[in-house]
């Protein structure tokens, strides 16, 4: 198994939808994020959860929904979303929200908005 | 404002000949500096970071970097690129101000021609 597993890979919903995004880590860390990667643009970093305490919301819109049951999960529930959400999204994880430096990512689930 | 330009978005260097990718940054005090590679279809993975001592520094698949603080520059290097080397690299920062979130650069393209 690899370090951070992301499902579904690929994820095409209208904008009616409601969908989730699952993220697993193995790696024993107590960090974990949401990232939105956008063409040629820096990653923009979602949210962060420490020890399943949210840390971090950088102002993202309530269609966007987190949810961290424990250290190992984390999932990111999706409704009403837009075209302009279209994108990969990332998920991380690292020993804690202090050592963010280091990040391991998954390969990403990439969702289309139609 | 804190930022990470990466100035070039594609750099394309024939294989054997050495490389640059280029970063420069804009933090309020000590930064600590990363360069993340991303192969296509995957997620990020870590290759090297700058948090103190020596300027240069090395990282995986033969990978340097070297921190210039009075041009506020961490350029990443390798004195003999491979094919396999080509992806997309990132580089990012954190600084006192950014609350050990990365601050992240829009990236870079590296294609290794044969």
């Amino acid at each position: 198994e690899t370090g951070v597993t992301q499902t579904p890979r690929h994820l095409v919903m209208g904008m009616t939808n409601k969908k989730s995004l699952k993220c697993e880590q193995h790696l024993g860390h107590n960090a974990m994020y949401w990232y939105k990667q956008s063409a040629k643009k820096p990653l923009e970093l979602m949210f962060v959860y420490n020890f399943k305490e949210q840390t971090e919301n950088n102002s993202v819109p309530s269609r966007f929904s987190p949810e961290c049951p424990n250290s190992s999960h984390l999932f990111l529930h999706l409704h009403t979303l837009q075209p302009e959400d279209s994108a990969l999204y990332l998920c991380a994880s690292s020993q804690d929200w202090t050592t963010t430096g280091e990040l391991f990512f998954g390969e990403g689930s990439r969702l289309t908005v139609l | 404002a804190q930022s990470v330009a990466q100035p070039e978005d594609q750099v394309n260097v024939a294989e054997g000949n050495p490389l640059t990718v280029k970063c420069t940054y804009s933090v309020s005090g000590n930064p600590y500096l990363f360069w993340y590679v991303q192969y296509p279809n995957r997620g990020l993975q870590f290759l090297l970071k700058y948090i103190t001592g020596d300027n240069l520094v090395k990282g995986s698949y033969g990978f340097e970097a070297e921190f210039n603080k009075s041009q506020t520059s961490f350029h990443l290097k390798k004195p003999s690129a491979l094919v396999s080397d080509s992806a997309l690299y990132f580089c990012a920062v954190i600084s006192m101000d950014s609350n050990y979130q990365l601050i992240w650069g829009a990236g870079t393209k590296l294609i290794i021609k044969p």
